[in-house]
């Protein structure tokens, strides 16, 4: 079975201040990698997704986020915020070739002017 | 393209009650998943359809929920009765076949429930 674990439940950043979201994860088998964020009254969004190969992932909107499978961690940075960066991010894996998507439990993001 | 849709966006009934949620994947998708939120926990997979037919519902926290997908298109998620614990925000995903490759799944607005 998978598990993610979100280190922080509420980020609090000046705009402009570089920011890190950190998530570890728990799988005996292979496993895609996914950053998803939710703006305020809107869906799920996938930012990015690590599958194979560079364990480097840029996204959208210039965040990125690095896979180091020897600590199980999958953290999700970007060098400079935006208030439009506010909202909710969750880190998330899944089996390779599986469909079901396991879900942490999530890390508010507030950039504050 | 018209996105993964949900409906009602908001639903408050009384414990005891009934509620059916409807979703609408992406034209062509043949898997779709049900995920939900309780208050500030994880999202929690309910169950994956291909096309109508459930190819895993493990996540299914009781026989009070009922999920179906006529046809293979639309898909309906019934709970009945309702719960105080039921209460949350329900998402639905969709994405195109096959089984043995990445395929990425599309995210609805999602449906808030409140049993009160």
């Amino acid at each position: 079975a998978q598990s993610v674990t979100q280190l922080d439940s509420q980020v609090p950043v000046f705009e402009e201040a570089p920011v890190e979201l950190r998530c570890n994860y728990s799988s005996s088998v292979s496993v895609y990698l996914f950053w998803y964020v939710q703006y305020p009254n809107q869906g799920l969004q996938l930012l990015l997704k690590y599958l194979s190969g560079s364990t480097l992932v840029k996204g959208i909107n210039g965040f990125e986020a690095e896979f180091n499978k020897s600590q199980t961690s999958f953290h999700l940075r970007k060098p400079s915020v935006h208030i439009s960066d506010t909202a909710e991010y969750f880190c998330a894996v899944s089996r390779t070739g599986g469909f079901k998507t396991i879900f942490g439990a999530g890390t508010r993001l507030f950039v504050k002017a | 393209e018209a996105g993964v849709t949900q409906f009602p966006s908001h639903s408050v009934i009384e414990k005891g009650q009934t509620v059916t949620l409807r979703c609408d994947p992406i034209s062509g998708h043949d898997n779709l998943y049900w995920y939900r939120r309780v208050m500030g926990k994880e999202i929690k997979f309910l169950l994956h359809f291909v096309k109508e037919s459930k190819q895993d519902e493990s996540g299914m926290p009781n026989n009070r929920f009922l999920a179906e997908r006529t046809g293979g298109t639309y898909s309906t998620l019934k709970v009945q009765p309702a719960e105080l614990e039921d209460s949350g925000v329900y998402f639905c995903a969709s994405s195109q076949g096959p089984y043995s490759s990445y395929n990425e799944q599309f995210f609805g607005p999602g449906t808030r429930l409140t049993v009160l």
